[in-house]
């Protein structure tokens, strides 16, 4: 069975720093991946996905960057993290297009101060 | 990006009673998704409806379509105090053809 894992699960980091989050996704093969940041009591935003290897599309433009270095690893980072960089960051997978079902990972807790 | 958006943001029932949620979008579809999240969790897929369907069963859940109206409605029957979460609707309206995520509903069931 298909499983997604991230980490750290919960994150403090001063502003400046910089980001890195990591997303990995087992039993499947080139799975479309997506981070979505969610603000508290807010709905997902999509900020980037991937449908391959060093493919990265960005939905918006912002203080962060994605890559994908391998077919079931994503990454999100940052050089120097903002306030408004808080948030929870969750990453995804879907099988198809990138309109089909998305399986979630169980988010980082991101909180910069 | 267009968006689409529950209705109500809140909504409080007891036990045993049906919740019913809303959720609107603006262009034309090709399916449309409704996801469940926990407390500080990541979300769980719940039903994908598509554009041709008007209706769609799964346990206790049903969700419902109207293209004409641009609406989907998202009952659960029987509720449990489990069911306590917050539920967003999602749409393939996306600029990229990408997913696009309402604000959801939190729903709240007290035992």
């Amino acid at each position: 069975s298909q499983t997604i894992h991230q980490w750290p699960a919960t994150l403090v980091q001063p502003v400046g720093s910089p980001l890195s989050l990591e997303c990995t996704v087992e039993g499947t093969s080139n799975p479309n991946l997506y981070w979505y940041r969610q603000a508290a009591g807010r709905g997902l935003q999509l900020l980037f996905y991937s449908v391959g290897i060093g493919q990265i599309s960005s939905e918006v433009p912002q203080n962060l960057s994605a890559s994908r270095p391998q077919d079931r690893q994503f990454i999100l980072s940052s050089k120097k993290l903002l306030l408004s960089d808080s948030g929870f960051y969750l990453c995804a997978w879907s099988v198809l297009a990138v309109t089909d079902t998305q399986y979630f990972g169980p988010g980082t807790r991101l909180t910069v101060l | 990006s267009q968006q689409g958006e529950e209705d109500p943001q809140a909504l409080s029932i007891q036990e045993g009673e049906n919740a019913t949620m809303n959720c609107s979008y603006k262009t034309s579809i090709n399916n449309l998704q409704w996801y469940r999240q926990n407390s500080g969790r990541g979300l769980v897929h719940l039903i994908l409806i598509r554009s041709n369907e008007r209706e769609k069963h799964s346990g206790r859940l049903r969700v419902t379509l109207d293209t004409s109206k641009k609406s989907s409605s998202l009952l659960i029957t029987a509720s449990r105090a489990a069911d306590t979460a917050s539920y967003f609707c999602a749409t393939d309206e996306g600029s990229q053809g990408n997913l696009i995520f309402g604000k959801g509903t939190k729903l709240s069931v007290k035992p």
